[in-house]
């Protein structure tokens, strides 16, 4: 079975950083996908990690360790704009197949 | 511009109803997809099609039927097989991977919000 765990909900200040964790347990592995969703709207691409280390975009930073079955993505300088849900995804051997994690809901207070 | 366009944005069923819910792409992608969305949920595969002509259930096909006579066109058809069909329906497309597409993320439509009446 595919098993992809993210944190439910997490609360930051603006202007902070704030870490979002995703783990893994695939049946394989061909990349992970970094989305936001805000509410009621389709998801938006953020980032894309297929090597373990670090993908730096601006204000986004997103980390993969493979053997660990591990990533997280990093945004700094929190703004109000990026309350959102943000989804984890899977790609797998296949390479057209997706599986998503059940997203984590970040809430940035003022 | 190239994109994916999903309609109707807000649907509502009847018992007993089959509704068709509509999705194309102008991307020239070979691969589309269904998913569902529960509130405060992640999304969750219905179907997908890789090529015109065949397609894949995925997680939770039961209650639901697709057809891609077209390489531009997904319909998706929630049954009355369906019994809690109240959710948000999403659309994907992405290129074949002998079109370069690793590393290619999905591009969604706007979505359709489904509701019972």
């Amino acid at each position: 079975g595919q098993n992809i765990d993210q944190p439910t909900e997490m609360t930051a200040t603006e202007g902070a950083i704030v870490q979002i964790n995703c783990t893994y347990q695939t049946s394989g592995f061909n990349g992970l996908f970094w989305y936001q969703q805000h509410a009621g709207e389709a998801p938006t691409f953020l980032s894309y990690n297929v090597l373990d280390g670090l993908e730096e975009k601006g204000r986004f930073s997103s980390f993969l360790s493979r053997s660990k079955g591990y990533s997280y993505l990093l945004l700094k300088e929190l703004q109000m704009k990026d309350s959102a849900s943000y989804l984890c995804a899977v790609r797998l051997f296949n390479g057209q197949n997706f599986v998503f994690g059940p997203g984590t809901r970040l809430s940035v207070l003022p | 511009d190239g994109g994916i366009t999903q309609s109707p944005k807000y649907l509502f069923r009847k018992e007993g109803q089959n509704v068709t819910l509509s999705c194309e792409q102008n991307l020239n992608h070979d691969a589309m997809y269904w998913y569902r969305q529960d509130p405060g949920q992640g999304l969750r595969l219905i179907y997908y099609s890789q090529i015109v002509n065949d397609f894949q259930k995925g997680d939770i096909a039961e209650g639901y039927s697709v057809s891609r006579e077209k390489k531009e066109s997904f319909p998706l058809t929630v049954t009355s097989a369906q019994k809690n069909p109240t959710a948000f329906y999403l659309c994907a497309s992405i290129p074949s991977p002998a079109r370069g597409a690793a590393g290619q993320p999905q591009h969604f439509g706007d979505g359709t919000r489904l509701s019972i009446l």
